[in-house]
């Protein structure tokens, strides 16, 4: 159980365009999930917190016009990158946390998306 | 200062050695905290939730002090298979339930 899964796994695009990167929960409904981006050698940066059916939750200095966050559903959140630049470049990673039982409080991680912007 | 700070490492340990090390937090409000491990490449994995009293799996131990706000993993017998980053996670706060700050992460390297 606990499956979160992303897609696409990996994106190479020009900069200027969007990107679209999905987040799903595959056996479990999650109320609350979660964006981050790592660059390498470096921690998971938190980067919004999404609720089911509510605005997310951006942290400070990270731009919602840019990363658009929609969570349309209890297993379904996306994030836009919207008019990519090379400096977007990182790995994104998505989680997703329980509404009840064994899965809640607990966030599970989809395997991420590199993005390279060239 | 970062809110979680751990020793990048690396830690290189012969197979069958035992390794430690550890991690501060800064926010005393801290309400939880766990050990992921995370793969070259790959998303973090949820190794174990770390538990006031200090908790066991197998051969990895997690020990909490909160008066020194630091948190420690220990894995005994160590296993080719355990080379890995391995990250301190901390819950920040009792108002930010579900937000997680992770560590930069401490890489082991176990060698034949």
């Amino acid at each position: 159980g606990a499956v979160v899964s992303q897609h696409p796994s990996w994106v190479i695009c020009k900069s200027g365009t969007s990107v679209k990167i999905e987040c799903r929960s595959l056996d479990f409904q999650a109320t609350t999930m979660f964006w981050y981006r790592q660059f390498p050698k470096q921690s998971l940066m938190l980067m919004a917190t999404s609720n089911e059916g509510s605005k997310a939750t951006y942290e400070q200095g990270v731009e919602k016009d840019k990363f658009l966050i929609n969570h349309a559903s209890l297993t379904l959140s996306t994030l836009t990158v919207t008019s990519a630049h090379p400096e977007d470049s990182s790995f994104y990673i998505c989680s997703a946390e329980g509404l009840a039982g064994a899965y809640q409080e607990t966030q599970y991680f989809g395997p991420g998306t590199r993005l390279l912007v060239l | 200062r970062k809110e979680v700070e751990q020793d990048p490492g690396p830690f290189n340990v012969p197979e069958g050695a035992t390794v430690a090390f550890n991690c501060t937090y800064s926010n005393s409000a801290s309400q939880s905290f766990f050990w992921y491990r995370q793969d070259c490449r790959k998303e973090p994995k949820l190794l174990m939730s770390v538990y006031s009293s200090g908790n066991e799996d197998g051969r990895f131990t997690a020990q909490l002090n909160r008066a020194s706000q630091y948190i420690s993993l220990l894995i005994r017998d160590s296993k080719l298979s355990d080379s890995a980053t391995y990250l301190c996670v901390v819950n920040l706060g009792t108002d930010s339930w579900g937000k997680l700050q992770f560590g930069a992460g401490t890489q082991v390297v176990v060698t034949p």
